[in-house]
């Protein structure tokens, strides 16, 4: 069975310095990784995926990605944090052909000004 | 291009009610998937339709169905609701692609099921 862990409820970071929101993954073929950004009261926007290809996936608004498979993580990353960066972030995985996505419980990121 | 589109936006329900739910995909996707989320968690996968049918279920009772008609939009029933059945409802649409699989999903803004 596939599942996601997000280690960290809560991540704080000062604007302008790097974040790193983590997440790690449990499948039993290739995965495919996504990362979705959540704001108060809106759905689910996507902001990277890895299905195969370099380990490092960059995705919109300046966010990235790492792949590492021996780790079994897939953590996201951006180098300079905006305070409009704050909402609720969720990793989701699925099998390479599967249909089901699975995410992980979120983390709340809060950029502070 | 339109994205994801759900209706109502919010709904108050009563207990042993029943209540649809509809969804229209992004143009150009022909799958539909719903996910519940609960205050303060991760969506949880309900159901998933393509070729209107549906191909795969979460951990849900039978008291979840749905259906896709052909024009690739989807409707949630939820009969004999519970107060536990209050949450956000996610509407997710996606392309399968051949040799790939299913790609990103893009999700609608949810309808707020409310269950006093």
């Amino acid at each position: 069975a596939q599942s996601v862990a997000q280690p960290e409820d809560q991540v704080n970071v000062a604007e302008g310095n790097p974040l790193t929101v983590k997440c790690t993954y449990s499948v039993s073929g290739n995965p495919y990784l996504f990362w979705y950004v959540q704001y108060p009261n809106r759905g689910l926007q996507f902001l990277l995926k890895y299905i195969t290809g370099d380990n490092l996936v960059k995705g919109s608004y300046g966010f990235e990605a790492e792949f590492n498979k021996s780790q079994t993580s897939f953590h996201l990353k951006k180098p300079s944090a905006l305070v409009s960066d704050s909402a609720l972030y969720f990793c989701a995985v699925r099998e390479s052909y599967g249909q089901n996505f699975v995410f992980g419980p979120g983390t709340r990121l809060s950029v502070l000004p | 291009d339109a994205g994801v589109t759900q209706s109502p936006t919010h709904l108050i329900k009563t207990r042993g009610q029943q209540v649809t739910l509809r969804c229209s995909p992004k143009s150009g996707h022909d799958t539909v998937s719903w996910y519940q989320q609960a205050l303060g968690q991760g969506p949880q996968f309900i159901f998933q339709y393509y070729e209107e049918e549906e191909r795969q279920r979460g951990n849900f009772p039978d008291r979840f169905s749905g259906h896709q008609f052909p024009n690739y939009s989807s409707e949630l029933n939820v009969n004999a609701l519970l107060l536990g059945d209050s949450a956000l409802y996610l509407c997710a649409s996606s392309l399968k692609t051949r040799g790939l699989g299913w790609n990103e999903q893009f999700f609608g803004p949810g309808t707020r099921l409310t269950v006093l």
